[in-house]
């Protein structure tokens, strides 16, 4: 199984910070990466998929990047909406599994 | 518009049975994979297992394979997953989701939340 490693697992920031975070295939994967938002008791939102396309209705200030084996999430400025549980989930081989999870934390 | 909406929670005792499901709307139901993922409380999301009601072909993550039965009746447009013998260990958050091109799930089910306790 190919694992994904995400970091940090939690991060505190401000409204308008630029937040990103880091996700790493313990192999290459391609583009073939995905990122989710879960927000509390809420079922996870589809944010980008393709590592850097991003899924219809999400604001723009989200973006991904990168190939083979290092992925990031950038939030450009974070709103207050924006506080929540990101998790990346590969694409390139079966099982398809998910990261451990980045908690962006008000600071 | 899709939409994809699980039956509700469940308390069980270890050993009982239990098949909760998920039901797809507007969409082409056997168009589309149709996935579980488990979270665990206060844990991340866990990659179950998948079936295309078209054809019920199914696959199963190796953690998983054994565990549960994923099947789906494609005549009332909805997907199953079940237990034969709950254990503790299966209380969880369990979520049914679309499957689009490249194992990406683009629209989630609310969760249904099941609760394993003697």
């Amino acid at each position: 199984d190919i694992q994904m490693t995400q970091s940090p697992s939690s991060v505190s920031a401000s409204v308008g910070d630029r937040v990103t975070i880091t996700c790493r295939a313990s192999q290459g994967i391609s583009s073939w990466l995905a990122w989710y938002q879960q927000k509390p008791g809420k079922a996870p939102k589809l944010l980008i998929y393709a590592a850097s396309s991003l899924q219809s209705g999400v604001p723009s200030r989200f973006s991904g990047s990168g190939s083979g084996t290092d992925f990031t999430l950038t939030i450009s400025s974070l709103q207050p909406e924006d506080f929540a549980t990101y998790y990346c989930q590969q694409a390139n081989s079966f099982p398809p599994l998910f990261g451990g999870g980045t908690k962006v934390e008000i600071k | 518009e899709v939409q994809l909406v699980q039956s509700g929670a469940e308390v069980k005792k270890p050993g009982e049975s239990l098949k909760i499901s998920c039901k797809g709307s507007g969409y082409s139901f056997t168009s589309y994979w149709i996935g579980w993922v488990r979270q665990m409380p206060g844990k991340g999301l866990e990659w179950m297992g998948i079936i295309y009601p078209g054809d019920s072909d199914t696959r199963y993550s190796p953690s998983f394979q054994g565990q549960v039965t994923i099947s789906a009746d494609k005549s009332i447009s909805t997907a199953y997953l079940q237990w034969s013998s709950l254990k503790a260990s299966d209380t969880a958050m369990y979520y049914c989701a679309r499957r689009q091109t490249g194992d990406v799930f683009d629209y989630w089910g609310q969760g249904t939340l099941v609760t394993v306790s003697s």
